[in-house]
């Protein structure tokens, strides 16, 4: 299966400082997505980050892809309490539909 | 544009009854996904379907579930006869096309099956 695993499971923070997720996958992939999930909510697309991109920037959000080490992380700098939420990663081949990992719950405490 | 509309937003049912979840896809997409998310499986593709037709229905668990999408503006997922289970939020998300990437994912159906 190429189905991501994030870890840690759950990462409780500062409000204002960093917070880091990593993926982890078994199979080549395409692209690796981020998602985000409000508690009893959809999610939402966060960022895309390409198998032949390395690092990508959106907004407080930083994503690097190390496709030797079918890894990926996820870093939310200057975290604020309205970051608290599940997120997951999530891969696919091409023409297959997303596969994705079970996620972190990241808790930002005022 | 509303987004991926999804309904009901929760439904509580007995064990054996039918359940029909239903879902409009953003105006536009060619892609259709149906989702089911369990704290203990994580988010599952159930199928999915381009331009109306569907793909690959590999990860519907049994014959008791079945997806149609009549146009391309609706879809439904319905459980027959539903078991305690298959208690789960199901979400649908479209995509505007099976490869481009981003999904767009309604907010869910949470199903209880007593």
């Amino acid at each position: 299966s190429q189905q991501g695993e994030e870890d840690p499971q759950a990462l409780s923070i500062q409000e204002g400082e960093n917070a880091t997720m990593n993926c982890s996958y078994k199979t080549s992939i395409n692209n690796l997505q981020w998602y985000r999930q409000n508690s009893g909510r959809g999610l939402v697309h966060l960022i895309l980050i390409r198998s032949n991109e390395r690092e990508k920037h959106s907004g407080r959000l930083r994503v690097t892809l190390d496709t030797s080490k079918k890894s990926s992380s996820l870093l939310i700098t200057a975290s604020r309490a309205a970051d608290t939420a599940s997120y997951f990663c999530a891969t696919d081949k091409g023409n297959t539909p997303l596969v994705f990992g079970k996620g972190t719950r990241l808790s930002v405490i005022a | 544009d509303a987004g991926v509309i999804q309904s009901p937003r929760h439904e509580v049912t007995e064990m054996g009854q039918e359940v029909t979840l239903r879902c409009k896809p953003i105006s536009g997409h060619n892609s259709l996904f149906w989702y089911r998310q369990t704290m203990m499986r994580g988010l599952e593709l159930l199928i999915y379907f381009n331009n109306n037709v569907p793909i690959d229905d590999s990860g519907m668990p049994e014959d008791r579930f079945s997806a149609k999408m009549p146009n391309a503006s609706f879809s439904t997922l319905k459980i027959q006869p539903s078991e305690p289970r298959d208690s789960a939020v199901y979400f649908c998300a479209s995509s505007p096309s099976r490869s481009s990437g981003e999904l767009f994912f309604g907010e869910g159906s949470r199903l209880t099956v007593l």
